[in-house]
């Protein structure tokens, strides 16, 4: 199992242009999520989804957006990119959302904008 | 609204020494408390959980937490540090109830000196 995986590893956008950072598990689980960590803050959620066709809002979500057509992956856009989306981007996936499994996490995105 | 503290940004250890980082959190009803730990330029790995049972609870690389409801404390401990440990430790709450979120704290950042 590859786990979690995302893409790219770093990337340096300018103020208003728009992209999208991939995340693919191959656990077949139910749950996956987003969040961005930033110093001193811990890590936030910015979206979550409960399996294909489910997604819903978390703590940041503002200039994100997600979709979920498969069960397998789980990108995340960013529609007009503002220099406070710098940031490193996580995706994690679990199980399920329910009872207490844990979190598996990618490796992250080094996000730069300009 | 749930919340986890980590009162500690840095804590330095000795080679062989105990070691413990501390948490507290707020929660309705029940929590789910959860250790991470990040190397850097990594995401985050799981070291164990609290759901229901034991206060005690044992996870990896020789790691344990002890739940304390009456303080509303969690915190990581280890018998022994070792240098391969320095990482930032994040704790992390949720409900056992409805609520899907993870709740982060804002981690500390562990170093063991040899």
């Amino acid at each position: 199992n590859a786990g979690v995986t995302q893409t790219p590893k770093f990337q340096v956008l300018k103020t208003g242009q728009s992209m999208t950072l991939q995340c693919a598990q191959d656990m077949n689980h139910e749950y996956m999520s987003w969040y961005r960590q930033d110093p001193g803050m811990g890590l936030r959620l910015i979206h979550y989804s409960v399996g294909a066709g489910i997604t819903d809002q978390g703590e940041v979500p503002n200039g994100y957006n997600v979709s979920r057509s498969t069960t397998e992956d789980f990108p995340l856009r960013l529609l007009s990119a503002a220099p406070s989306q710098t940031s490193v981007y996580f995706c994690a996936s679990s199980y399920s959302d329910r009872v207490g499994y844990e979190q598996y996490f990618g490796p992250g995105t080094r996000l730069t904008v300009t | 609204a749930q919340s986890v503290a980590q009162p500690e940004d840095q804590v330095n250890v000795a080679e062989g020494n105990p070691l413990t980082v501390k948490c507290t959190y707020s929660v309705s009803g029940n929590p789910y408390l959860f250790w991470y730990v990040q190397y850097p330029n990594r995401g985050l790995q799981f070291l164990l959980k609290y759901i229901t049972g034991d206060n005690l609870v044992k996870g990896s690389y020789g790691f344990e937490a002890e739940f304390n409801k009456s303080q509303t404390s969690f915190h990581l401990k280890k018998p022994s540090a070792l240098v391969s440990d320095s990482a930032l430790y994040f704790c992390a709450v949720r409900p056992s109830g409805s609520a899907r979120q993870l709740t982060f704290g804002s981690g500390t950042q562990l170093t063991v000196l040899p």
